[in-house]
């Protein structure tokens, strides 16, 4: 059973617009939910993250956008830039589970076309 | 954040092999895991693996085919033992750190 899912196995957007990756969750659990980005033979790095006890939480051109309610978040990158094509993870962890162990979804490759 | 390294950086093995795949960090961390992403598919945490204790495995993962070193807080292996084709994966090695995940390059492994 996939407690973290990510249905959009890829995204392409123009450079200059905004992209939107979605990542849907079923654990009542989960508390803290990260974005990572993954290149071709690099592990993830990590990009954002968002506590359970904001909607909302904003880097730069980064923002994810919790709803507890639909256990949905959403990464958006505004504007998108050629550099951002990577795959997209979201992960989620409970922290009742002191072991930090985080829980992946199966990734969004991003193309963003010149 | 904490930088990772791993070695090696890829092997291919012959099916009833084992290899030993080292994660080092820069910083001293309790708190290190490992974890395996198959072709085309998601990262799947392998075990937990703190330093003085037994490694924590997963569901679907035991200590015979993945067993794992922890001698200091700076330095862990694990080993995949007696490979088949299906052991075909990245392995990543992370640590735990302010609340966020650091991870290393990987070591991409190809079972023959």
């Amino acid at each position: 059973d996939q407690q973290v899912k990510q249905n959009s196995p890829s995204l392409s957007v123009q450079e200059g617009r905004i992209s939107i990756l979605n990542c849907d969750y079923t654990n009542s659990m989960f508390d803290y939910f990260l974005w990572y980005k993954k290149y071709p033979a690099e592990g993830p790095t990590f990009l954002i993250s968002i506590s359970s006890i904001k909607d909302k939480n904003e880097d730069g051109r980064f923002t994810v956008f919790l709803n507890k309610s639909a256990k949905h978040l959403s990464l958006h990158i505004v504007p998108s830039q050629p550099g951002d094509s990577a795959v997209y993870f979201c992960a989620a962890s409970a922290s009742g589970d002191s072991s930090y162990k985080l829980i992946f979804g199966s990734g969004t490759r991003l193309l963003v076309r010149p | 954040s904490a930088v990772i390294s791993q070695k090696p950086s890829r092997d291919i093995c012959q099916r009833g092999t084992s290899l030993t795949i080292q994660c080092q960090v820069d910083s001293q961390v309790t708190m290190m895991f490992w974890y395996r992403q198959q072709p085309g598919q998601s990262l799947t945490l392998i075990a937990t693996a703190n330093q003085g204790s037994e490694a924590t495995y997963e569901s679907g993962f035991v200590i015979d085919k993945f067993p794992i070193s922890r001698p200091n807080l700076t330095f862990s292996t694990l080993t995949v033992s007696n490979m088949s084709p299906e052991d075909s994966s990245i392995y990543l090695c992370s640590v735990a750190m302010y609340n966020e995940q650091f991870f290393g390059p990987g070591t991409r492994l190809t079972v023959l």
